[in-house]
This record gives structure tokens, C-alpha cells and sequence, in this order.
């Protein structure tokens, strides 16, 4: 009954990788988002798609690119991985219905990045 | 742009302490506020909300009033417990833009 899973829930990996985190919903919703964690716990915007169309794209290296190939899921591909790339990867999800006002999260994705 | 600032933590208090945490935030317009709990080692869930000035959120004991003369959404709770122990965010949606804009967290510590 998990309403906004990832996976994997932990990646280590060596610095020059590629790797994807993926993310799906099942609350029916029409937007999904990706928000970043650093280690001082700061939260931040990465994108939003909303039916499948990136409506916010914050500055990000375009090593960056997510992927959404319907509503319910939302992946993330990131190229290249460099050290500072090491954070905790949260997806969420929101509706119209509820004016966008109330976003639920999944559990998030813990990067390490050697 | 938008911003939202957060007392700086821990706080630390002992178990039935009343609660405070303070909570600023600098928008155009009228952004709906929000405040979000992340338990250790789990995602953010929403704790309460207000959508429109003088609206008050309350959760588990947990209230917040939205404050647009002096721009601020503070967190109380009467009587803590050892479980609220986790890191509270403030964040603002600004109107037109659906992205949460949070603000840099503070985390709880509650000793028995």
C-alpha cells in the first residue's frame, strides 16, 4: 500500500558511474518532483514534471536528467557521478485536486558516491 | 525570491516541555505554509499546513498559526514526548509555482 515508493533505498557506487533512481506513485496523482538532501539536511528542488512535462527545472548540472515515462513514475538518471553528488534523494508527488498544496514523499534514496 | 528561515538546532527539552520552534518566511503574494516532520532514517511527512492568513494548522498536538503581519508560521506543541524527537521543516509554496521552498530544518532531541 506504499503511496510513493523509490529504489533502490541505498546506492554506493565510485565516482564516474552512472546510475538511476526510480520512483513511482500510486495515489493517482498528476505531478511528481525531485528534491535533493545534503548532508546538513538542507532540502531543495531539483525538478517537477507534471503529466509527463518538466515544469520546473532548477539549476542542476545536466548530468541531471530525469525521466517521466507516464504519470506514475518519475526516474531520475544522474552521469558522471562526482563526490558532491553524495545526498539523500527524496521523490514526491501532489495532486491538483488538493491544489498542489500537500505533497507526499517517498522514503528516499541515500547516493554515496566513493 | 522566496525563503524561509528556521531557528537554528538542536533543541534539546525534556520530556511534557512546551514547545517552540521559530519559523520566518519572505514571499510575494500569498504562499500556503507548511510544516513537515522526518523521523530518523525515514522521508518527510506532512505534519500541518494553513493556506491563508490567520489559519491555524494543528496535528498531534501540534499547532501553527499563519501570521502574514509579521511573516511567520512558529511550531507548538503544549507537551512533548520522546517520539516527537526528529527534525522539523518549515516550507512555503508560492502561488503558481507547486515546488516546496523549505526552510534549513531543526531538529528535536526529547529526553526522557
Amino acid at each position: 500500500d506504499t503511496a510513493v515508493s523509490q529504489t533502490p533505498k541505498y546506492l554506493v557506487t565510485q565516482m564516474g558511474n552512472d546510475k538511476s533512481i526510480k520512483c513511482e506513485q500510486n495515489l493517482g496523482h498528476d505531478t511528481m518532483y525531485w528534491y535533493k538532501q545534503d548532508s546538513k539536511k538542507f532540502l531543495k528542488i531539483m525538478f517537477s514534471y507534471n503529466n509527463k512535462e518538466l515544469i520546473i527545472n532548477e539549476t542542476v548540472p545536466n548530468r541531471f536528467s530525469p525521466k517521466s515515462p507516464d504519470k506514475a513514475h518519475l526516474n531520475l538518471h544522474i552521469n558522471s557521478l562526482e563526490l558532491g553528488d553524495s545526498a539523500v534523494y527524496f521523490c514526491a508527488s501532489s495532486t491538483r485536486t488538493s491544489g498542489y498544496n500537500e505533497q507526499f514523499f517517498g522514503p528516499g534514496t541515500r547516493l554515496t558516491v566513493l | 525570491g522566496n525563503s524561509v528561515t528556521q531557528m537554528e538546532g538542536p533543541v534539546t527539552l525534556s520530556e511534557e516541555a512546551f514547545l517552540t520552534i521559530n519559523c520566518t518566511y519572505t514571499a510575494t503574494g500569498y504562499p500556503s505554509l507548511f510544516w513537515y516532520v522526518q523521523y530518523p532514517g525515514e522521508g518527510l511527512q506532512l505534519l500541518l499546513k494553513a493556506t491563508k492568513a490567520d489559519d491555524k494548522g494543528s496535528n498531534k498536538g501540534f499547532e501553527a498559526t499563519y501570521r502574514k503581519e509579521t511573516t511567520s508560521f512558529h511550531l507548538e506543541k503544549g507537551s512533548v514526548q520522546v517520539s516527537d524527537s526528529a527534525v522539523y521543516f518549515c516550507a512555503l509554496i508560492h502561488t503558481g509555482r507547486r515546488a516546496l521552498t523549505f526552510g534549513s530544518g531543526t531538529r528535536l532531541q526529547v529526553q526522557p
